[in-house]
């Protein structure tokens, strides 16, 4: 099916150990985006690439980086987790062609958890 | 900067009650989206709507619909008849580039 595809779906860390999460979409969209859910928080935009070769800080860019690896995948890493980045981790995709936003398209999530 | 105000944190209405989730966005973009999502209990984002900016008719979708007011700035979604499958966290979205904006969303709960 096509679509937005995240791994892994749930991981447990240490305080201090990095980790990388993945995502990849098949709809070749240019936009792909990096999201936290926190309770009562809504989702807030962690780090987002409009389109191939770029990447720019969202909300809240701090413990983390990304890289757009090709048009298809755009990672996520943790290099040195700490529990306030327990939370659950979407990946989002769109095309955009400003000023039309055709929409988005989301993972289903990594639940990640650090003790 | 661009914001989405959710005031209500929770609502919990019995079966076949209608429920009117508010939604009031702020930004000084004259082109913007905005979007309904809901999140059931198993977790993924389910797409509801996608408005843009200068389209302010009201849209029904089976037993949902949408109020868009430019003038008070708020998208506001009701939910006729409600069902238990209703139960769900709701989110209000605004875009205006490529960066989405999220609302810290409404949990519904529909009593049988």
């Amino acid at each position: 099916n096509a679509g937005v595809t995240q791994t892994p779906k749930f991981q447990v860390l240490k305080t201090g150990q990095s980790m990388t999460l993945q995502c990849a979409q098949d709809m070749n969209h240019n936009s792909m985006y990096w999201y936290r859910q926190d309770p009562g928080m809504g989702l807030r935009l962690i780090y987002y690439s409009a389109s191939e070769g770029t990447t720019d800080k969202g909300e809240v860019p701090n413990g983390y980086n990304v890289s757009r690896l090709n048009k298809r995948e755009f990672s996520l890493r943790l290099e040195s987790a700490a529990p306030s980045q327990t939370s659950v981790y979407f990946c989002a995709s769109s095309e955009t062609n400003s000023p039309i936003n055709y929409g988005y398209t989301f993972g289903s999530g990594t639940r990640l958890t650090v003790v | 900067a661009q914001k989405v105000t959710q005031a209500q944190t929770e609502i919990s209405v019995v079966e076949k009650e209608d429920v009117t989730l508010d939604c009031v966005y702020e930004t000084r973009d004259t082109t913007y989206y905005l979007f309904w999502y809901k999140q059931p209990p198993s977790g993924e984002l389910v797409f509801l709507i996608r408005r843009n900016s200068f389209d302010e008719q009201n849209e029904i979708s089976g037993r949902y619909s949408w109020n868009f007011q430019k003038s008070t700035s708020s998208f506001n979604f009701t939910i006729t008849a409600s069902q238990v499958v209703d139960s769900a966290v709701y989110f209000c979205a605004l875009s205006n580039d490529y960066k989405l904006s999220f609302g810290a969303g409404t949990t519904v709960t529909v009593r049988a």
